[in-house]
């Protein structure tokens, strides 16, 4: 079965600061990754996905499959990034069941 | 553009007895996705449901099961509810062959006493 690991549950970071959020997954294929954020009093809704290599929001993520990991990244953290973020990875029924890792609490202190 | 839509918004209910929760999809999407989100985890997938038929499941007993409609609205229900299931109940909608991205639903909290 898949895994997702997001080590960190809190992750506390001041303005301005580069933001790294870390995700670790075990999958057997070519995966296709996905980052979802929720914002306070918001739904659920995708940030972005590996194969799209989109920058949202200023975030970029990169496949690393030796190590694998698609890590989330921000050079410049702002106050709207606070959130909770999780890492997706589709899990063995395909890239629209995805396994959510137990996300990381993201807070950016002004 | 109408966005996905659930209901009921939260419920409690005793242990032994059956819910059904309510999901309406987005405009245009044709596949939804349940997933149950416990305190302080992340969303697990239950199943999906793709032209009215069951579309891969994830670890949860039969007494979760679910139902599409033609309308491509969703409904899930468990059976013989335990403490356990007492969660945020996540429903998301997405088009088969598409983007893959899910448009998810806000969510009922069921409470299990």
């Amino acid at each position: 079965a898949q895994r997702v690991t997001q080590p960190e549950k809190l992750l506390s970071v001041f303005k301005g600061a580069p933001v790294e959020l870390k995700c670790n997954y075990s999958y057997s294929g070519s995966p296709e990754l996905f980052w979802y954020v929720q914002y306070s009093r918001q739904r659920l809704q995708l940030l972005l996905r590996h194969i799209s290599r989109e920058s949202i929001k200023g975030f970029t993520a990169d496949l690393n499959k030796g190590e694998t990991s698609f890590h989330l990244k921000k050079p410049f953290a702002q106050e709207e990034d606070s959130a909770m973020y999780y890492c997706a990875p589709p899990n063995n029924f395909g890239n629209e069941k995805l396994t959510f890792g137990t996300g990381t609490r993201l807070t950016i202190i002004p | 553009e109408t966005g996905v839509t659930q209901s009921p918004t939260h419920l409690i209910k005793t242990r032994g007895q059956q819910v059904t929760l309510r999901c309406s999809s987005q405009s245009g999407h044709n596949t939804v996705s349940w997933y149950q989100q416990a305190l302080g985890q992340g969303p697990q997938f239950i199943f999906q449901y793709y032209r009215e038929e069951e579309n891969g499941r994830g670890n949860f007993p039969p007494r979760f099961s679910g139902l599409q409609f033609p309308n491509y609205s969703s409904e899930l229900n468990v059976n013989a509810l335990e403490l356990d299931d007492s969660a945020l109940y996540l429903c998301a909608s997405s088009v088969s062959g598409g983007s893959y991205e899910q448009y998810f639903g806000p969510g009922t909290r069921l409470t299990v006493t």
